[in-house]
C-alpha cells in the first residue's frame, strides 16, 4: 500500500533550536517526494523537492531508501517556521500522497 | 505567478442542499484535484482531472461529484450535503507532466448544519 506516514501532530522547539520534521512512506517502486506547507493564514505551498536536493529557507530534506524516510531538517528554527508541514508522495505523475500533517511551533 | 482561486472562503450550508464549490486557475494546467483537508487526517483526495470532461476518483469520492467543462475550471459537487462533510476544501492544479508542483487555492471552508 502507498502511504505517508508523519508520526508527531505537533512539535514545539525554542528559536536557535535544531528541528526534525519526520515523514516515512511506503511504497514499492521510485519514490517522489515532496514537503508542503501552510503558513497560518496562507495557502498550502511546496517547500522542497527531494530530487531538487535544495535548501529552502535553511531547510533540507535527504531521501533515505534504506529507511524509507524523508526527514526534514533545519539547523535553528526560527520564529517564523512556525506552520503545518505536510510530506507528500508520488506514486505516479497524477496524484500525490499526503501525509496528516506536522504542525511546528516555534518559540521565542 | 499561478493564481487558483475559490469561489468562496467560507460557506454555511443546511443537510440536504446542493452545493457547489468552484475553483478557477490561470495558467492553462491541465490537471486540477480536490482535497479535503481535516486536522489529524492531512489533506485527502477527492477527485482529480487530467483534461476537459475527464475524471478520476480519488480516496473519498463518495458523496461527492465534479465536473469540468472547461480547462480552467474544476467544480466540486455535494449532491445532498451532510454534516460530515463539513470540512476544508483545497483545490489545486498542476501544469503537464513533468512539472511536479501541485499550486494550492486558498480554501473554501464548509460548514454543513
Amino acid at each position: 500500500a502507498q502511504r505517508v506516514t508523519q508520526p508527531e501532530k505537533l512539535l514545539s522547539v525554542f528559536k536557535g533550536a535544531p528541528v526534525e520534521l519526520k515523514c516515512n512512506y511506503s511504497y514499492s517502486g521510485s519514490p517522489e517526494l515532496f514537503w508542503y506547507v501552510q503558513y497560518s493564514r496562507q495557502r498550502l505551498q511546496l517547500l522542497l523537492r527531494h530530487i531538487s536536493r535544495e535548501s529552502i529557507k535553511g531547510f533540507t530534506a535527504d531521501l533515505n531508501k534504506g529507511e524509507t524516510s524523508f526527514h526534514l531538517k533545519k539547523p535553528f528554527a526560527q520564529e517564523e517556521d512556525s506552520a503545518m508541514y505536510y510530506c507528500a508522495l508520488r506514486p505516479n505523475t497524477d496524484k500525490l500522497i499526503f501525509g496528516t500533517g506536522t504542525r511546528l511551533q516555534v518559540f521565542p | 505567478d499561478v493564481k487558483v482561486t475559490q469561489s468562496s472562503r467560507y460557506l454555511v450550508k443546511r443537510t440536504g442542499e446542493k452545493v457547489f464549490l468552484e475553483c478557477v486557475q490561470d495558467m492553462d494546467h491541465e490537471n486540477m484535484f480536490w482535497y479535503r483537508q481535516d486536522p489529524g487526517l492531512g489533506l485527502r483526495l477527492i477527485y482529480f482531472s487530467y483534461d476537459v470532461k475527464m475524471k478520476e476518483k480519488g480516496d473519498i469520492p463518495e458523496g461527492y461529484s465534479v465536473s469540468r467543462e472547461k480547462k480552467e475550471r474544476f467544480s466540486l459537487i455535494l449532491e445532498s450535503a451532510s454534516t460530515n462533510q463539513t470540512s476544508m476544501y483545497l483545490c489545486a492544479s498542476r501544469g503537464g507532466v513533468s512539472t511536479d508542483t501541485q499550486y494550492f487555492g486558498p480554501g473554501t471552508r464548509l460548514t454543513v448544519l
